[in-house]
């Protein structure tokens, strides 16, 4: 089965509006965390929030936002008011367990902001 | 703060050939990671030190790939003799022993392309 799973292979959003990547996963360890990256055309991959499985709150980071349901295994992206430069793929990652360990990734969701 | 650096950004070369990857970490961060997107693919692990001691190599495909970090700072992988199946971008990564999340910071990648 499949440990993260991004269901949207492409998404378009008008500038300055708001977007939703979708991010499911799958896990049985209790904890666990939760990242997503950017990789713009030019091909690095740019950290951009975190939210780990015992955090109360939502992460928020700027214009980012992960919209953690803990019950229903998601952890979806919100970028407010969308910016061309937001154009890119974005990846959703898991670590599992507390300790320093390899992340599995989803497939990507490649955002297209338009005028 | 300088981040992960990755060297060559590109690589082409023959089927049978050698190449080696390097990779610098963060300054100071004691995990090191390799990962892999083979075109159309998602993004996988491929091995994971702990300073200059391999902690986790589940994800190396086969014995065609070694990678060492000696002295625990940078970190090399080689391909020998590369297939055409290597093809891909060959990431690195690196991460703090602490902190939230312990979130791992990419480089930007080798392009490998096996003709």
């Amino acid at each position: 089965a499949q440990k993260i799973t991004q269901t949207q292979p492409g998404m378009f959003v008008q500038e300055k509006e708001a977007v939703t990547l979708d991010c499911t996963y799958d896990t049985s360890d209790p904890s666990y965390g939760l990242f997503w990256y950017k990789q713009p055309s030019s091909g690095e991959m740019i950290f951009l929030i975190y939210q780990g499985s015992y955090d109360q709150q939502n992460a928020t980071e700027g214009r980012y936002s992960l919209n953690f349901q803990k019950a229903r295994k998601s952890a979806n992206l919100v970028i407010s008011a969308s910016q061309l430069g937001d154009s890119a793929m974005y990846f959703c990652a898991m670590r599992e367990g507390w300790t320093a360990s390899k992340l599995t990734f989803g497939t990507g969701t490649r955002l297209q902001v338009t005028l | 703060e300088a981040g992960v650096t990755q060297f060559p950004s590109h690589s082409v070369i023959e089927k049978g050939q050698t190449v080696t990857l390097r990779c610098d970490p963060i300054s100071g961060h004691d995990n090191l990671y390799w990962y892999r997107r083979v075109m159309g693919k998602e993004i996988k692990f491929l091995l994971h030190f702990v300073k200059e001691s391999k902690q986790d190599e589940s994800g190396m495909p086969n014995n065609r790939f070694l990678a060492e970090r000696t002295g625990g700072t940078y970190s090399t992988l080689k391909v020998q003799p590369a297939e055409l199946e290597d093809s891909g971008v060959y990431f690195c990564a690196s991460s703090p022993q602490q902190g939230p999340g312990k979130t791992q910071y990419f480089g930007p990648g080798t392009r490998l392309l096996v003709l």
